[in-house]
């Protein structure tokens, strides 16, 4: 049961270096989402995708793009890499059906901008 | 816009005792509650979740969670607490028309003493 799957799950980047963060989930779940976890700030929402084809900013967007791949993988990409974006990143998938609501995240990507 | 507040940023039980981890909220219409707990270097696991009926919600791990809605709160407790419970805890609210995205609080840190 992989579950959501998240790569690379340490990095460094240099500022101004570009990278991707890579999401899958294997529970052909539709809806998916990236977060970035800072201390004392809780999760807050990068991006989600609703389904297959679409994308949404959420509260924080600003330096980052987005890719819905296909309805498994959610790519997350920084262009330009600041130190204010070094914060551990989490992809989640949303269950349906009866579990709906559920929001099912990745183990993480901590992220180091010198 | 919904918000999310945890009073607390830590808290500190003796192993053996009831443990209570607060969460307050402000949404327009009716809330999803949930809470998540988040272990060393490991992504958010879900516990429990609030959509309608009972107030008092039954969760993983002996935990549960009652919802007072003159209130607003959504209190995380448990009876009797464990060493293994010590961990990060997230309150997180959704509203129904927001494509199951996740307002989160900022989080408390239990500690469970021996």
């Amino acid at each position: 049961n992989a579950g959501v799957t998240q790569t690379p799950k340490f990095q460094v980047l240099k500022t101004g270096q570009s990278m991707t963060l890579q999401c899958a989930q294997d529970m052909n779940h539709n809806s998916m989402y990236w977060y970035r976890q800072d201390p004392g700030m809780g999760l807050r929402l990068i991006y989600y995708s609703a389904s297959e084809g679409t994308t949404d900013k959420g509260e924080v967007p600003n330096g980052y793009n987005v890719s819905r791949l296909n309805k498994r993988e959610f790519s997350l990409r920084l262009e330009s890499a600041a130190p204010s974006q070094t914060s551990v990143y989490f992809c989640a998938s949303i269950a349906g059906g009866v579990t709906k609501n559920i929001q099912y995240f990745g183990a993480g990507t901590r992220l180091s901008v010198l | 816009a919904q918000s999310v507040a945890q009073p607390e940023d830590q808290v500190n039980v003796a192993e053996g005792n009831p443990l209570t981890v607060k969460c307050t909220y402000s949404v327009s219409g009716n809330p999803y509650l949930f809470w998540y707990v988040q272990y060393p270097n490991r992504g958010l696991q879900f516990l429990l979740k609030y959509i309608t009926g009972d107030n008092l919600v039954k969760g993983s791990y002996g935990f549960e969670a009652e919802f007072n809605k003159s209130q607003t709160s959504f209190h995380l407790k448990k009876p009797s607490a464990l060493v293994s419970d010590s961990a990060l805890y997230f309150c997180a609210v959704r509203t129904g028309t927001s494509y199951g995205k996740l307002t989160f609080g900022q989080g408390t840190i239990l500690t469970v003493h021996p």
